[in-house]
Order: structure tokens, then sequence, then C-alpha cells
């Protein structure tokens, strides 16, 4: 149990272009999905927090214009890129916590390299 | 301000014996702790938990220990396995509060055949 996926698994696109990356939990419904990136030989830096049915929670120096986050459903979060540019290259890796859990574990899923050319 | 430290960088252990990953938190409000493994290029994946109503927590040939006190668990993984080799994340979280969690930066592991 407790499985989460993400679609693509590695995007290669041109500058300008935008890129949306998809976080499903498999067996288990979500109302809170989170989106982190890493850089390389870096730990994982949270990006924001996305509640299913709201607006997406962004940290500090997240530009939510940028990233746009849509949690249509309790199993599904999305993640966009718009106007991606080369320093947008990077690994981003969702996770989603099991609404029914006692405790906070996130699962995450297997992560979406994303090269901007 | 970091609130997670994982302090080494990493580790080298020989297959069979221990390993002892450490980790200290400032935030006197965390009450549970996690840690996840990650291999490159993948997500990481939780591997053991512990509340901090517990000093001790173990899944077979991983156990988790908490000194509040002094504000710093450690995983031990007996006895290591190559395919143990990954960076290991501690991360915290206060029950009741946000749901976010805290990550430390991580900590290479490599056991040697």
């Amino acid at each position: 149990g407790a499985v989460v996926s993400q679609h693509p698994s590695w995007v290669i696109c041109k500058s300008g272009t935008s890129v949306k990356i998809e976080c499903r939990s498999l067996d288990f419904q979500a109302t809170t999905m989170f989106w982190y990136r890493q850089f390389p030989k870096q730990s994982l830096m949270l990006m924001a927090t996305s509640n299913e049915g709201s607006k997406a929670t962004y940290e500090q120096g997240v530009e939510k214009d940028k990233f746009l986050i849509n949690h249509a459903s309790l199993t599904l979060s999305t993640l966009t890129v718009t106007s991606a540019h080369p320093e947008d290259s990077s690994f981003y890796i969702c996770s989603a916590r099991d609404r029914l859990a006692v405790y906070n574990e996130q699962f995450f899923g297997p992560g979406t390299r994303l090269t901007v050319l | 301000d970091q609130q997670v430290k994982q302090n080494s960088p990493s580790l080298s252990v020989q297959e069979g014996r221990i390993s002892i990953l450490n980790c200290d938190y400032t935030n006197s409000m965390f009450d549970y702790f996690l840690w996840y493994k990650k291999y490159p290029a993948e997500g990481p994946t939780f591997l053991i938990s512990i509340s901090s109503i517990k000093d001790k927590n173990e899944d077979g040939r991983f156990t988790v220990f908490l000194n509040k006190s002094a504000k710093h668990l450690s995983l031990h993984i007996v006895p290591s396995q190559p395919g143990d080799s990954a960076v290991y994340f501690c991360a915290a979280n206060t029950q009741g509060g946000s749901e976010k969690l805290v990550f430390g930066k991580g900590m290479k592991l490599t056991v040697n055949p």
C-alpha cells in the first residue's frame, strides 16, 4: 500500500514552454500533497503544499505564478512549470499524506527529472 | 535556521556490521520523527518513524532511538547490507500542527561488501 506515482518520470523541453507533472496516490486518498525540488547533492526543498479543493500554500521564495499547482481530486495533484527556463531544471518530487492516517507519514513519488534546454 | 541537522554527510561501514545514523533537532515542539531512504534519481522511501511518547521503535533490521532531553535521534541498521547504501534523511513534524515535514540535509551511507 501507500503508493504514489508521478508522470512523466523525465521530460526535456525547450526554454519558454510549460511542463505539467502529475502526482497520483494510487491506493489511498490524499487531502494534502506536497511538492519538493531537489538540486544535486542537496536536501529536499519544499516548494508548496497542495490542498484538495483549495489553493496551494507556497513556501517563501517560490513563485506561485511560475509553479502552478492544482489539486482537483483526492488522488491527483499537478504541478505546472510555466515558461520554463534552464534554471528550472531540477528533480521534482511529490509526496502525499493519507487522509486517514493518524500520523504525518508522507509517501513519495519516484520523482520527475526536468531538463530545460 | 536549520531545525533538523544531520551533521555527518557520509558514513561507510562493512557489510554485516552496524550502521548508526544520527540526527539532532532544535525545535522542542517536534513530536514525530521519520527516517527516509533515497536512491539517486528516485523519490524517498519511508523507513521507520517514532512518536515522542516512545524512546525506541524497531522494525526488522531498523531501530530508531529517540532521546528527547538531548533532542537527538538515531537510526540503527543491523546487520548492514550493500543494498542499504543510499542517502538517508531524517525528518520531523509537530502532530496537530502543520503537516509539513522538516528534513535534514541527508547522510550518504555506503555499505561495503
